[in-house]
């Protein structure tokens, strides 16, 4: 049972647009900063968003976040089927005094 | 541009213990808190701990206190985990990864993975 609650499958064509949800509570998103990370096949996690909503160099604008209260979410515009992977969002939890994930998202790119 | 580069995939029995390194290259290293994330097979990303090196401060998860001990290296860059008392139920990827002291909690970059398999 993760602390972060996500959809566990997401999906939709190639070219259109796909949010993801990530819901906590007070003690970690409430009062933390957000990250996302996308999981390729086979692949180490990846940093796409860090800061609720800020992009590292190299990351296309098609990937965005957003924080809302105790939830966050990440968008990604233009859908490339290269976009198939898991995604996670992450926080620190204050209670647990520690890092915490969600339990990840499968995007399909139908 | 920090690379993280892990030991390679290991077989262990049920009781013992296993160690993973972590070599940081091309950066900073002491001034970061390196972190330990693992994924069992077909699972969610599950952290365990963390160190800053600069420091030689560790802090551990509740879930595993007691049974997973993370150490660093400056002169060479190098994070280990040491995981004892395995059990089937830790055969998992594990990752290392770089993050903030403090502040914001983000990781980047990851460290490519060492899958630990632990069968009788």
């Amino acid at each position: 049972q993760s602390v972060l609650t996500q959809p566990p499958s997401v999906s939709a064509a190639p070219g259109q647009k796909v949010t993801i949800s990530c819901s906590g509570s007070s003690s970690n998103i409430g009062n933390n900063y957000v990250s996302w990370y996308q999981q390729l096949p086979g692949t180490a996690p990846k940093l796409l968003i860090y800061d609720n909503n800020k992009r590292p160099s190299g990351i296309p604008d098609r990937f965005s976040g957003s924080k809302s209260g105790t939830s966050a979410t990440l968008g990604i515009t233009g859908l490339q089927t290269g976009d198939e992977a898991d995604y996670y969002c992450g926080t620190w939890d204050s209670s647990l005094s520690a890092r915490v994930f969600g339990g990840g998202t499968k995007l399909t790119v139908l | 541009q920090v690379q993280l580069v892990q030991s390679g995939a290991e077989v262990k029995k049920p009781g013992s213990s296993v160690k993973v390194s972590c070599k940081a290259s091309g950066g900073t290293f002491s001034s970061y808190a390196i972190s330990w994330v693992r994924q069992a097979p077909g699972q969610g990303l599950e952290w365990m701990g963390r160190i800053i090196p600069i420091l030689g401060i560790a802090n551990y998860a509740q879930k595993f206190q007691g049974r997973v001990t993370i150490t660093a290296d400056k002169s060479t860059s190098t994070a280990y985990m040491e995981l004892s008392s395995l059990r089937s139920e830790d055969t998992a990827v594990y990752y290392c990864a770089r993050g903030t002291v403090a502040g914001t909690p983000w990781f980047d970059p990851w460290g490519q993975g060492t899958l630990v398999t632990v069968s009788s």
